[in-house]
């Protein structure tokens, strides 16, 4: 089945790298997803991996895939008060229409 | 603008009472998902529309119903309100296939008092 799970805070100093960890259970994941949701906003799509690749770079993201481990990380460099706002992973599966199973949401907090 | 266009966006109502949420897709999307997001259930998946035609259910109570239309824009009836159906009310939409994620609205908060 699907079931997606995310640590809820993450305190992190500006201008260093912010890591948001997921991990999920259904090993016929086809693709996995980051949103972001800042406050009173709708949830926008930041980058998606598909499952058959390690690693994708998208300037100051950076996704990583361990399918071993079912372990889905964000990395955020050079992180910015912009960026405080709710990250949610999400997987989508062929066989179950690409349906979004969201995960419930890492809380980004940036500090001065 | 993400091109997916959901009204209203607030929307303050008493218990009993019905109300429709409504929302456009973006242009040349197909399918159309209606998710609730709420403090204690996070985001959860209601309903999906295809081209006009119900798609999947979720975790749809039976006092809500959608509706997609031929011109494509969905709605989300939502009859008999309770306190605990105030919530975040997202409509996303796809092209055919949905591989590259979701294009999500700004979403309807909905207020029951």
């Amino acid at each position: 089945g699907e079931d997606v799970e995310q640590s809820l805070f993450l305190s992190v100093r500006e201008g260093d790298s912010s890591v948001i960890n997921c991990t999920y259970t259904d090993s016929s994941s086809t693709y996995l997803y980051w949103y972001k949701q800042e406050p009173g906003a709708g949830l926008q799509l930041l980058t998606y991996i598909f499952s058959n690749m390690d690693m994708k770079q998208d300037q100051r993201l950076t996704v990583l895939l361990n399918k071993k481990d079912k372990h889905l990380s964000l990395r955020i460099a050079d992180t910015q008060t912009g960026d405080s706002a709710i990250y949610f992973c999400a997987e989508s599966i062929r066989s179950n229409d690409y349906k979004l199973s969201f995960g419930a949401g890492t809380t980004v907090t940036v500090r001065a | 603008d993400s091109g997916v266009t959901q009204t209203p966006k607030h929307l303050i109502t008493a218990t009993g009472q019905r109300v429709t949420l409504r929302c456009s897709p973006r242009s040349g999307d197909l399918s159309v998902y209606w998710y609730q997001q709420s403090l204690d259930q996070g985001l959860q998946f209601l309903i999906q529309y295809y081209n006009g035609e119900e798609r999947a259910k979720g975790n749809i109570l039976e006092r809500f119903s959608a509706q997609q239309f031929p011109d494509l824009h969905s709605e989300l009836n939502l009859s008999s309100l309770e306190l605990g159906d105030s919530a975040l009310y997202f409509c996303a939409s796809t092209t055919t296939g949905g591989a590259g994620g979701y294009t999500f609205g700004s979403g309807t908060r909905l207020t029951v008092v």
